[in-house]
């Protein structure tokens, strides 16, 4: 049951540009959502969160935003770096519990 | 301060055994999830550990089994091992269990079943 989607694995965009990350979630009770980054023979790290009484986040050059109606949300990074190439993964939960729901994850190539 | 520590690193089994995963979580932190990541199937949700106390389960079967010690570290457990187990384990800790802020995870215990 997957209660939260990444439809693309893969995103590949030039540097400078923006990268924009989308995830779907199925469970209209998620009031809590993460996205975290996971660089190839390290556990994946802490990003930027939202919780779902705001629709924007934003964080130096990550921004999260929350489409609570569409049940969608989305990262952009503006600009992308070469060092941002990860693999990203978004995550829902509810604020009651630490059972956080991840996406299979989208591969990021940004390209110098 | 020290990160999540998780042992071993790598581990090869054969199909038909058991093994026992390690996680040490961040000092203070009372909180221990463990995650399976599978190519394609990105991190899925085992357990959450909180006091010594299983708070959630993920949809994973028996064979799946953890516990946590008074010192906050945490083992899982997988018995009677199927190639499909497979995958990178990995833990996560937290303050505590009803934060949702950041988690804190460790850098896995890769599993090969042969």
């Amino acid at each position: 049951d997957q209660q939260v989607k990444q439809n693309s694995p893969s995103l590949s965009v030039q540097e400078g540009r923006i990268s924009i990350l989308n995830c779907d979630y199925t469970n209209s009770m998620f009031d809590y959502f993460l996205w975290y980054k996971k660089y190839p023979a390290e556990g994946p790290t802490f990003l930027i969160s939202i919780s779902s009484i705001k629709d924007k986040n934003e964080d130096g050059r990550f921004t999260v935003f929350l489409n609570k109606s569409a049940k969608h949300l989305s990262l952009h990074i503006v600009p992308s770096q070469p060092g941002d190439s990860a693999v990203y993964f978004c995550a829902a939960s509810l604020i009651q519990n630490n059972d956080m729901r991840f996406g299979a994850g989208t591969r990021l190539t940004v390209k110098p | 301060k020290a990160g999540v520590t998780q042992t071993p690193r790598y581990l090869i089994k054969t199909r038909g055994q058991q093994v026992t995963l390690s996680c040490s979580p961040i000092s203070g932190h009372r909180s221990v999830s463990w995650y399976q990541q599978t190519p394609g199937q990105g991190l899925q949700f085992l357990f959450e550990y909180f006091s010594e106390t299983q708070r959630n389960k993920g949809n994973f079967p028996g064979r799946f089994s953890g516990r946590q010690f008074s010192n906050s570290r945490s083992e899982m457990n997988v018995s009677t091992l199927e190639l499909g187990d497979s995958a990178l384990y990995l833990c996560a800790s937290s303050l505590v269990a009803a934060s949702n802020t950041e988690a804190f995870f460790g850098q896995g215990t890769r599993l090969t079943v042969v």
